[in-house]
Parts: structure tokens; C-alpha cells; sequence
């Protein structure tokens, strides 16, 4: 059974730019959310994806966006990056979106600059 | 609105001392409550959760509704036990399906 992993791990990005961040879902989940954890704080909830369709989202602007593919793996991507994005992101499974013990991933470090 | 409240960022105590991490939580219906542990250079992991009524590593966590409270607690603190925690509420309600709401976090750094 392999875990929840996240590519990359780190990445540096120029204000204004575009970002795609990864994440593979451990096996047999099928649910995976995305959070944002800015220094000393706890993670925020950006969105869920179920099933390959948005399933919740939290109070984060449209340009934060996502996807969920067919294999359940899924990708986070935020337009015109603003220095406040500057955050680890975390990404979660589950199986359902009932059961909530969500495995996390590593995360993925963002620097905007 | 759905909210919790971890009023320490950090707890330091000494080997071997009880342990209380504080977690207050609003939220009008009937709330699921989880403890997560980030260990250094590690993920965040689910500890425990209140519906198992489960104790993990020795930690257990009592829901206290009148207090809005689900603190955490070890009687006998291990240096092992350094690490970030976080408590966590299941969000209801349209606009917070599928998510966990987490409060800030406490470092516990138990001393030798």
C-alpha cells in the first residue's frame, strides 16, 4: 500500500505566475482534498475532490483551482500568485467523504517572490 | 460559524509531568473531533478521534460538550511525545462539506 505523495516538494515562483502542484492519493481512496498551511498556522481547507468532481470548497478565491483524475490522483493550480500564497500545501485521501481520517502527504513548499 | 481554538502555541513540560493540550471548538450541532500529530520532519498523522474513544501512545482526548472542550491529555510525558499538534473538527453544512477545520496548533516539547 503506498502513501500519499506530492511533487515537488519545493518550488520557488515569481508573483504573478502560474503554478501546478501534484498529488498521487494512497491506494484504494478515492477522495482527496487540498490545504493551506501558512507559517504557525493550522492547515485551511481549499477544496475536495470526489469521485473527479468538486465536493466542498473553502473561502479561497477562484483562482485556485482543481482536478481530479480518473486514477484519483490530483492536481492543485493557482493563477496570478500573490507573495500571501507563499504556503505549504498539503494534500489528503480518504476513502469516501464520509470516513474523514485523511492521510497527508509531505507537502508541497511554495515560495512566491 | 465552525472554529477551533488551541489557546497555547507552546507547552513545554519535563519528563515524566501530566500533559493537558487545549482544544476548544464551536460548532451548535454534534461535533467529530480529531487530534493530529506532526512528529519533526514528518507528516501530520491522525492520532486519535473522539467517536473511538480510543487512547494512542497513551494520549486520550474526552469531549466535554458543555465546555466545548476535547483537550488532550497523557499522564506521563515522554520526550518521544515532542511534536505539533492539532485539533480538528469535521465541518457540516453546505459550505463546509468534506473539510477539517484545524486550530493553529501547540508545540509540546517535553524536556529530559
Amino acid at each position: 500500500e503506498t502513501g500519499v505523495t506530492q511533487s515537488p516538494t519545493h518550488l520557488i515562483k515569481t508573483r504573478g505566475q502560474q503554478v501546478t502542484l501534484r498529488c498521487s492519493s494512497q491506494s484504494g481512496h478515492n477522495t482527496v482534498s487540498w490545504y493551506q498551511q501558512a507559517l504557525g498556522q493550522g492547515p485551511q481547507f481549499i477544496f475536495q475532490y470526489y469521485r473527479e468532481e468538486e465536493n466542498g470548497r473553502g473561502n479561497f478565491p477562484p483562482r485556485f483551482s482543481g482536478l481530479q483524475f480518473p486514477n484519483y490522483s490530483s492536481e492543485l493550480n493557482v493563477n496570478a500568485l500573490e507573495l500571501d500564497d507563499s504556503a505549504l500545501y498539503l494534500c489528503a485521501s480518504s476513502q469516501g467523504t464520509l470516513r474523514t481520517e485523511a492521510f497527508f502527504g509531505q507537502g508541497t513548499r511554495l515560495t512566491v517572490v | 460559524a465552525q472554529r477551533v481554538t488551541q489557546p497555547e502555541k507552546l507547552l513545554s513540560v519535563f519528563k515524566g509531568a501530566p500533559v493537558e493540550l487545549k482544544c476548544n471548538y464551536s460548532y451548535s450541532g454534534s461535533p467529530e473531533l480529531f487530534w493530529y500529530v506532526q512528529y519533526s520532519r514528518q507528516r501530520l498523522q491522525l492520532l486519535l478521534r473522539h467517536i473511538s474513544r480510543e487512547s494512542i501512545k497513551g494520549f486520550t482526548a474526552d469531549l466535554n460538550k458543555g465546555e466545548t472542550s476535547f483537550h488532550l491529555k497523557k499522564p506521563f510525558a515522554q520526550e518521544e511525545d515532542s511534536a505539533m499538534y492539532y485539533c480538528a473538527l469535521k465541518g457540516h453544512g453546505s459550505s463546509n462539506t468534506g473539510k477539517l477545520i484545524f486550530g493553529q496548533g501547540t508545540t509540546l516539547q517535553v524536556k529530559p
